[in-house]
């Protein structure tokens, strides 16, 4: 069995302070773990991805992530927050099912609030 | 480029009012196919995932049906609509190989 856990429901940040929201995963494999961001009413676009090569992963728009497996954790950062960032980012875990395709697990979503 | 596209991005309908949700994808041959439901405030439900052509396998027993009548189209339909369908709608595409999934924009459903 697979999950995530991401820890804050809400984070709030000023503009151009540090971004930090939390995940946790438990995989029964070596796990490939993403982290996706969604707008209002939109479908879902993905920052980053961990598919077992280095451990600290560069997304899009300054993200990263690294991939801690003794604390199984996956956390996302940022060095400055921007107005734009403002959104729901879902951290999620993959798993190769039997006869092709694969199975993301999503967690409950981290709503990220930005203010001036 | 490959692109993803879902249609229509919302819809209301009545209870017990059938239903068809159209997903394709362009420039990619035999990707693997998914719906995914999202509720209010809550994280995504994979609904059912596709690895070929009439290929359909089913995550959670429910109201929906999934098709696959060609290799780069994905159909969610139901036969009559309870409120719980309500939600936001995804259909996602993977390509052989690869790892991540690619989403569509979504389609808001308002059962009423």
């Amino acid at each position: 069995a697979q999950s995530v856990t991401q820890l804050d429901s809400h984070v709030s940040v000023s503009e151009g302070t540090p971004v930090l929201l939390r995940c946790n995963y438990s995989s029964s494999y070596s796990p490939s773990l993403f982290w996706y961001v969604q707008h209002p009413n939109k479908g879902l676009q993905l920052l980053l991805k961990y598919t077992s090569a280095a451990t600290l992963v560069k997304g899009i728009n300054g993200f990263e992530a690294e991939f801690k497996k003794s604390e199984t954790s996956f956390h996302l950062t940022k060095p400055s927050a921007h107005m734009s960032d403002a959104a729901e980012y879902f951290c999620v875990v993959s798993l190769i099912l039997t006869g092709g395709g694969n199975k993301l697990t999503f967690g409950t979503g981290t709503q990220l609030k930005v203010e001036l | 480029s490959q692109t993803i596209h879902q249609w229509p991005a919302t819809l209301v309908q009545p209870v017990g009012s059938p239903l068809s949700l159209e997903c394709t994808v362009e420039g990619t041959s035999n990707p693997n196919l998914y719906w995914y439901r999202q509720a209010a405030g809550r994280g995504l439900q994979l609904l059912f995932y596709s690895v070929g052509i009439g290929q359909i396998s089913s995550e959670v027993p429910q109201n929906l049906s999934a098709s696959r009548p060609q290799d780069r189209q994905f159909i969610l339909s139901s036969k009559k609509l309870l409120l719980s369908d309500s939600g936001f709608y995804l259909c996602a595409w993977r390509g052989q190989g690869g790892k991540s999934q690619h989403f569509g924009d979504g389609t808001r459903l308002s059962i009423l």
